[in-house]
């Protein structure tokens, strides 16, 4: 079974903390995603990364950073966070190609106060 | 205009009902189409992938009509279970290998 795991389920920040999300998959996919819901909004893309050290901008790229220094890994980075960063995140990997399915971590739910 | 539209509902039905969602998409390069279920809480999950000839999976229809550039999922006899929110999705098209559009979901409640 294809796994994605995220470091954290729940997480509470306070404004201005530089926040960390993880995410790691065990199939050898090529491609990573970093997502964020919000409700009446649908999941938005963020960054992606088709492979090691790549990466490319999504719909909503401003305040976040990514990096992927190994193919299994891609961490989400908050700068400095806000409280407009209040959001599901969800990571998502799969293999490069067409007609692939996306696999999806169970979420990091954060609220920044 | 969204890349990927779908009526949000919610769509409240009885037991044992037939429902039906629609969703349109705005590229014309899309080359793979699926549903996802995502249920309250929890991550979206593959549902079924929909083909051009239209699938079936047990009580689950999907229907692809490029010309129209739209897609349906028909769900027979519903069941208690089937509570969730349903989201359409489209790849990105040529060039953007892997990378998927999601619609903002449509959300199905079955009661007793």
């Amino acid at each position: 079974d294809v796994k994605v795991t995220q470091s954290s389920r729940y997480l509470v920040k306070r404004t201005g903390e530089k926040v960390f999300l993880e995410c790691v998959q065990d199939m050898d996919h090529e491609n990573m995603f970093w997502y964020r819901q919000d409700p009446g909004l649908g999941l938005r893309l963020i960054y992606f990364s088709y492979d090691v050290k790549m990466k490319e901008k999504g719909d909503i790229p401003e305040g976040y950073s990514v990096s992927r220094e190994k193919k299994e890994r891609f961490s989400l980075i908050l700068e400095s966070a806000s409280t407009n960063q209040t959001s599901m995140y969800l990571c998502a990997s799969n293999y490069i190609g067409s007609y692939n399915e996306q696999f999806f971590g169970p979420g990091t739910r954060l609220t920044v106060l | 205009r969204k890349e990927v539209e779908q009526d949000p509902g919610p769509f409240n039905v009885p037991e044992g009902a037939t429902v039906a969602f629609n969703c349109t998409y705005s590229n014309s390069a899309s080359q793979s189409f699926f549903w996802y279920r995502q249920d309250c809480r929890k991550e979206p999950k593959l549902l079924m992938s929909v083909y051009s000839s239209g699938n079936e999976d047990g009580r689950f229809t999907a229907q692809l009509n490029r010309a129209s550039q739209y897609i349906s999922l028909l769900i027979r006899d519903s069941k208690l279970s089937d509570s969730a929110t349903y989201l359409c999705v489209v790849n990105a098209g040529p060039g953007n290998t892997g990378k998927l559009i999601f619609g903002q979901g449509t959300t199905l409640q079955v009661k007793p």
